[in-house]
């Protein structure tokens, strides 16, 4: 069965810094472009981030774009995003998806980020 | 960035009875590989989304025909046939023919 968990979330000051990952499981990996996408509490749905199954290519939503990095480790099945300079605005649940528009799509169960002094 | 509008945001829904949610964007959705990309997802409290409809009509694994997605350019709709308790949920159309992908505000399905 595929699966995605998602780790790392938690309680930061504004201007810290956090690491998600997400490891996946059950499907191969490396042939999926990945995803994160954020929920503010009671909020829609915001893409974040996107990479290419290879990793070479990255595109970011305006609100995160020179903060936050899109990574992979094929090797190890596991995606990140590396958050930095956080702002009370970046509070949310954070999913990983695998692409969402394959024959088959996975989502994590989430991590929450809190951003807050 | 596309926006993506979608009506009703709450509509009164009764079980066995037929329910329907439109989604309009901004742009046309149609890309130019031929593939308009147009989603639909599922949430419900506590959980992640969860995808029904992709590219417009194609349903996921283990989603009941009685859900059926439709349309094409601007406009689209979500239809349930026959409305059943685990419908409820907020339920959001998503685009992703342009970067950055964006959803739809949601519909919250509840039975009255």
């Amino acid at each position: 069965e595929a699966q995605l968990v998602e780790s790392g979330g938690g309680l930061v000051q504004p201007g810290g810094s956090l690491r998600l990952s997400c490891a996946a499981s059950g499907f191969t990996f490396s042939s999926y472009w990945m995803h994160w996408v954020r929920q503010a509490p009671g909020k829609g749905l915001v893409w974040v981030s996107r990479i290419n199954n290879g990793g070479g290519y990255t595109t970011y939503a305006d609100s995160v774009k020179g903060r936050f990095t899109i990574s992979r480790d094929n090797a190890k099945n596991t995606l990140y995003l590396e958050m930095n300079s956080l702002r009370a605005e970046d509070t949310g649940v954070y999913y990983c998806a695998s692409e969402v528009f394959a024959y088959e799509n996975y989502w994590g169960q989430g991590t929450l980020v809190i951003v807050s002094s | 960035d596309v926006v993506m509008t979608q009506s009703p945001l709450s509509p009164p829904v009764t079980l066995g009875q037929p329910a329907s949610i439109s989604c309009r964007s901004s742009q046309s959705l149609a890309h130019s590989d031929g593939n308009t990309y147009l989603n639909w997802f599922q949430q419900r409290p506590g959980q992640p989304p969860r995808r029904l409809i992709y590219k417009v009509s194609n349903r996921d694994s283990g989603v009941p025909d009685r859900l059926s997605g439709s349309g094409s350019g601007t406009d689209f709709t979500l239809k349930i046939s026959r409305v059943e308790a685990e419908d409820v949920g907020v339920y959001y159309c998503m685009q992703g023919t342009h970067w950055p992908y964006t959803f739809g505000q949601g519909t919250k399905l509840e039975i009255k």
